[in-house]
């Protein structure tokens, strides 16, 4: 059984407009969140993090929220750029699983961010 | 600095042969970790070197799998004899400290016919 969900196999943004990635997870215990990026035929790269203490986390135009009641977390990208189109991972990790660096992983949404 | 780096980048065996995967992590870093992208799903954990210590070997598929991390340097990863369903693409990813997001090298992926 999944534990991390990513419901959404690909979206497709326009240049300039808000990208949104959504993130589902099951054990209320996770509380270490991860977003990964990943390009075709490269390891993936990691792109930011919140812990559960917080509900958002910014660095630039990535901006990651954190609905703790939810158990949703979401990726905004503002504006989307086209080196942006990727597939992007979601992974949650806490103690209770074996450490926060052993992440659970959603299968993956592939943005596309066109002209 | 040189990232983490993993050999072969592509690997095609038959079934029944035997395949070595090879991890070089970032200098520095104690803690390697192995994960494995089956068909286009999640990536999973399969395990976790602190030094030349398995930490966390809780997500190996089954004893056709055998990883070891030699001196705590680099790191391997056997399939014997390999199966169909090993198919997939094998991460490696290193770390200094346990929390922040380990660094993935670029995979191998591994075919087996």
């Amino acid at each position: 059984d999944q534990q991390v969900k990513q419901n959404s196999p690909s979206l497709s943004v326009q240049e300039g407009r808000i990208s949104i990635l959504n993130c589902d997870y099951t054990n209320s215990m996770f509380d270490y969140f991860l977003w990964y990026k990943k390009y075709p035929a490269e390891g993936p790269t990691f792109l930011i993090s919140i812990s559960s203490i917080k509900d958002k986390n910014e660095d630039g135009r990535f901006t990651v929220f954190l609905n703790k009641s939810a158990k949703h977390l979401s990726l905004h990208i503002v504006p989307s750029q086209p080196g942006d189109s990727a597939v992007y991972f979601c992974a949650a990790s806490g103690r209770f699983s074996g450490g926060y660096n052993k992440l659970i992983f959603g299968a993956g949404t592939r943005l596309a961010v066109h002209p | 600095e040189a990232g983490v780096t993993q050999f072969p980048s592509h690997s095609v065996i038959e079934k029944g042969q035997t395949v070595t995967l090879r991890c070089d992590p970032i200098s520095g870093h104690d803690n390697l970790y192995w994960y494995r992208r089956v068909m286009g799903k999640e990536i999973k954990f399969l395990l976790h070197f602190v030094k030349e210590s398995k930490q966390d070997e809780s997500g190996m598929p089954n004893n056709r799998f055998l990883a070891e991390r030699t001196g705590g340097t680099y790191s391997t990863l056997k399939v014997q004899p390999a199966e169909l369903e090993d198919s997939g693409v094998y991460f490696c990813a290193s770390s200094q400290d346990l929390i922040g997001g380990p660094i993935f090298g670029q995979g191998t992926r591994l075919t087996v016919v």
